[in-house]
Parts: C-alpha cells; structure tokens; sequence
C-alpha cells in the first residue's frame, strides 16, 4: 500500500539557517503530494502541495519539488524564524474524488532565536 | 474563515466506557474524515464518509467504532468499550469535493484510563 518516510526528528536549528526536511513516498501511480504543519496546541494545517512530476509547490518561505525519479518531496526554506517552530508532516494522496490522505510520520522543527 | 471545529478538546474516559467525539465540518464540504495520533506515531486515517454513508474504511476501524451525521451539520465518532490503546489525538477533516484541499479540526486528545 502506500507510504510515506520522513526523516528522523526532532530538528533544532538557529533563526536564520537553511532547513530541508526530507519526505520520499512509495504510491502507485501519480499521488498527490502535500507538507502539513502544526503549530502548538492547533489542528493541522495545509502547508503547500504539489499535484503532478516537477510541480513545486511553496508557501511562507517553503518550497517542495515533485520528484517522481526519486518519489521524493523534499521540504525547505533558505531562513528559518522562530515562528517555523512546529511539527511538519509529509502526506499524499492518490488521484481519486474520496482520497484519504497517508501521513508520514511528523518531525518536530524548534527554532531558537 | 471557515474552520472546523471539534469538541472536546481533550477528554479522559474509564476502560470500557462509551465515548463521542463531535466534529462540525466546514458547511458546504462534502466529504468528512477521521484521522488519529497515537502519541509519537503517524497520523492514521481510520475513516472517510460521503452521501451519508462510508466510503472506506481501515483496519483500525472496527466495530468498536462508528461514525454518523445525526443532523446535517455535525459528524460524530464514537467508540465503544473503549480500551486504553484508543489513547490518542483524533482529528477531523472535511473537503469542499473531489482533489480540493483537506482541513481538519484542532483536534480531541482521548486518554483511557
């Protein structure tokens, strides 16, 4: 079935530094891909995505590249900030209307100023 | 901004007892979802729900569990005879239709004592 593999946390990085969170995925066909992040003590909240090979998808600073060779979906910002401080979690979904999403495990992300 | 909101935030509940949890999905979605966390483990997807009746289902999702829209605007899951590996965040999400964007709840965390 499908899957989703992020890299081991929690990551701790000071404001300003590069972040990449890795994310590969086994899925047949051509899923969707999704980051969702969540911020203490809120729901989880859509964060960017990417629908086909080559989208990248971006918000607040974050970027994701569709990687279909690798089945990868690498998330990252060039400068992190204090506020990024959150738990990020890789999803997919295949293409279909009723598509549950397959969440990857999370991985913790603190900042320090 | 429309959101979802589910109720309890958090709620403790003896071994073998009967447990609702409530969730309001966004008015005009379609689709409706129940996810859980166990604490440091993935996002599992338990259930999904559309035209009043279940879509899919996992392996989790047996028949301790349930789920129902009683009244057009909320979507209850309720678990019977609960037992103490139901401890977990359960969330809530709806979508609008087919391929839009899932929003979830801020969600309740279950602990069984």
């Amino acid at each position: 079935g499908d899957s989703v593999t992020q890299m081991e946390g929690p990551v701790t990085l000071s404001e300003e530094a590069f972040l990449t969170i890795n994310c590969t995925y086994t899925a047949t066909g051509y899923p969707s891909l999704f980051w969702y992040v969540q911020y203490p003590g809120e729901g989880l909240q859509l964060l960017l995505k990417a629908t086909k090979a080559d989208d990248k998808g971006s918000n607040k600073g974050f970027e994701a590249t569709y990687r279909k060779e690798t089945t990868s979906f690498h998330l990252e910002k060039g400068s992190v900030q204090v506020s990024d401080s959150a738990v990020y979690f890789c999803a997919l979904t295949p293409a279909g209307a009723n598509s549950k999403l397959t969440f990857g495990k999370g991985i913790t992300l603190s900042v320090r100023p | 901004e429309p959101e979802v909101t589910q109720t309890p935030s958090h709620q403790v509940t003896q071994m073998g007892q009967e447990v609702i949890l409530r969730c309001v999905p966004i008015s005009n979605h379609l689709y409706f979802y129940w996810y859980r966390q166990i604490l440091g483990q993935k996002v599992e997807f338990l259930v999904s729900f559309y035209n009043n009746e279940i879509s899919e289902k996992s392996e989790i999702f047996d028949d301790q569990f349930s789920v129902e829209r009683p009244d057009g605007s909320n979507f209850t899951l309720k678990i019977r005879s609960t037992k103490l590996e139901d401890s977990a965040m359960y969330f809530c999400a709806s979508r609008e239709g087919a391929n839009t964007e899932a929003f979830f709840g801020q969600g309740t965390r279950l602990t069984v004592v």
